[in-house]
């Protein structure tokens, strides 16, 4: 059973542009949101991560929005470089080191 | 480069056989985790072992052991190979359960 659904599957926005991706989880016991990031033939790399007992957390242009009664988050990307260019994870466990349930995954590119 | 280490990098081999993947650990890091990347089934959490001892399970098939050595090392074994285990396997390590998880490269395994 899919626990955490990721979309769109895959985005292409323009150099400078806002990337924005979206995951619903279902398990209410979730609480830990963390959003990995994957270049081709390397691991996912941990990019930016959230707590429920906050609404929105920013790193640099990276910026996650939690909305706890849609139970929903996403991942919004400003000014969008090619070098972001890479598949995202979304992803949720119960804390931090506990077993993370994936997103399907969603391949940026960005254009130049 | 998140300070994991996974050998082989990748791997091929037949159906029936067994193969062996190897984990350190980042310096200090206690918590291994192994998962598996897959076309059809994405990013999924296999097992988790903190200092030794097995802490958690996912969906890992029986034909799929693991273990973690007294230096912190894991090992996970897969046997009875079959052509839809062809899969990305990541290893995964923090410092304790309540930390965040850093992957490492990952091993490509081809079974034909």
């Amino acid at each position: 059973q899919q626990q955490v659904k990721q979309s769109p599957q895959s985005l292409i926005v323009q150099k400078g542009g806002i990337s924005i991706i979206n995951c619903a989880y279902e398990n209410t016991a979730f609480d830990y949101f963390p959003w990995y990031q994957q270049f081709p033939g390397k691991g996912p790399a941990l990019l930016i991560a959230i707590r429920p007992d906050v609404s929105e957390k920013k790193e640099g242009r990276f910026t996650i929005s939690f909305n706890k009664s849609a139970k929903q988050f996403s991942l919004h990307i400003m000014d969008s470089q090619p070098g972001d260019s890479a598949t995202y994870f979304c992803a949720a466990s119960m804390y931090s080191g506990s077993r993370l349930t994936f997103g399907e995954g969603t391949q940026l590119t960005v254009n130049p | 480069d998140s300070g994991v280490t996974q050998t082989p990098k990748h791997l091929i081999t037949a159906t029936g056989q067994r193969v062996t993947l190897r984990c350190s650990p980042r310096s200090g890091d206690l918590s291994v985790y192994w998962y598996q990347q897959s076309l059809d089934q994405g990013l999924q959490f296999l097992i988790q072992y903190y200092n030794g001892e097995e802490r958690a399970k996912g969906n890992i098939l029986e034909r799929f052991s693991a273990q973690q050595f007294p230096d912190l090392h894991s090992e996970l074994n897969l046997s009875s190979l079959e052509l839809g285990d062809s899969a990305l396997y990541f290893c995964a390590s923090s410092p304790d359960p309540n930390n965040e998880q850093f992957f490492g490269p990952g091993t490509r395994l081809t079974v034909l």
